[in-house]
């Protein structure tokens, strides 16, 4: 079946204590995304890539890091998770055309609760 | 960076009637994305519409594009309790951008 997996999919930590949140897509697509979900914010883009090693930063990039060394694979990682940064996190992944995005496959998202 | 804001914030319509959201944007596009996610859950993707494209149908669902104004509107017809989700445009060709969303409720 064609998805996207996120684990975990719920994770309590402390503050400051590192985390990883995997992302791994099974359609040998090229693009992939991060994106946090807030109350009234809606969803914001952290990080995505075009490609393998080629990531570029979103719009609320600070306070995350993200590595593509393989094309099905883009880990979220935090080196010192903040309260703020407490939210609902999705992983996404598309094929691309010449006129962009071909429209994203979402994972079922990551709840994260930064204590 | 370009965003869709969609229109209106919230909806609730009767089972049966048919429920319209619309999304403006702020530069040109190659294409605008509209998706769907109940509660919490990943988005789901609906419907993809291009720049060239005037409008396009899936289902239920009618889409239009206007790039004079800078505007789609999602239509769905005959709606049933299970269109009850928040509905999402999205804009943009790398830095794919979303609007907040409209909250649609059908009431039985």
């Amino acid at each position: 079946e064609a998805q996207v997996t996120q684990n975990p999919r719920y994770l309590i930590t402390v503050t400051g204590k590192k985390l990883t949140v995997t992302c791994s897509q099974n359609m040998n697509h090229e693009y992939m995304s991060w994106y946090r979900q807030d109350p009234g914010l809606g969803l914001r883009q952290i990080y995505y890539s075009m490609n393998v090693e080629v990531t570029d930063k979103g719009d609320v990039p600070e306070g995350y890091k993200v590595s593509r060394k393989e094309k099905r694979n883009f880990p979220l990682i935090l080196e010192s998770p903040s309260p703020n940064q407490t939210s609902l996190y999705f992983c996404a992944s598309s094929l691309l055309t010449g006129t962009g995005s071909y429209g994203y496959t979402f994972g079922s998202g990551t709840r994260l609760t930064v204590v | 960076s370009q965003q869709g804001e969609e229109d209106p914030q919230a909806l609730s319509i009767q089972e049966g009637e048919n429920a319209t959201m619309n999304c403006s944007y702020k530069t040109s596009i190659n294409n605008l994305q509209w998706y769907r996610q109940n509660s919490g859950r990943g988005l789901v993707h609906l419907i993809l519409i291009r720049s060239n494209e005037r409008e396009k149908h899936s289902g239920r669902l009618r889409v239009t594009l206007d790039t004079s104004k800078k505007s789609s509107s999602l239509l769905i017809t005959a709606s049933r309790a299970a269109d009850t989700a928040s509905y999402f445009c999205a804009t943009g060709d790398d830095k794919i951008i979303f609007g907040k969303g409209t909250r649609l409720h059908i009431l039985p």
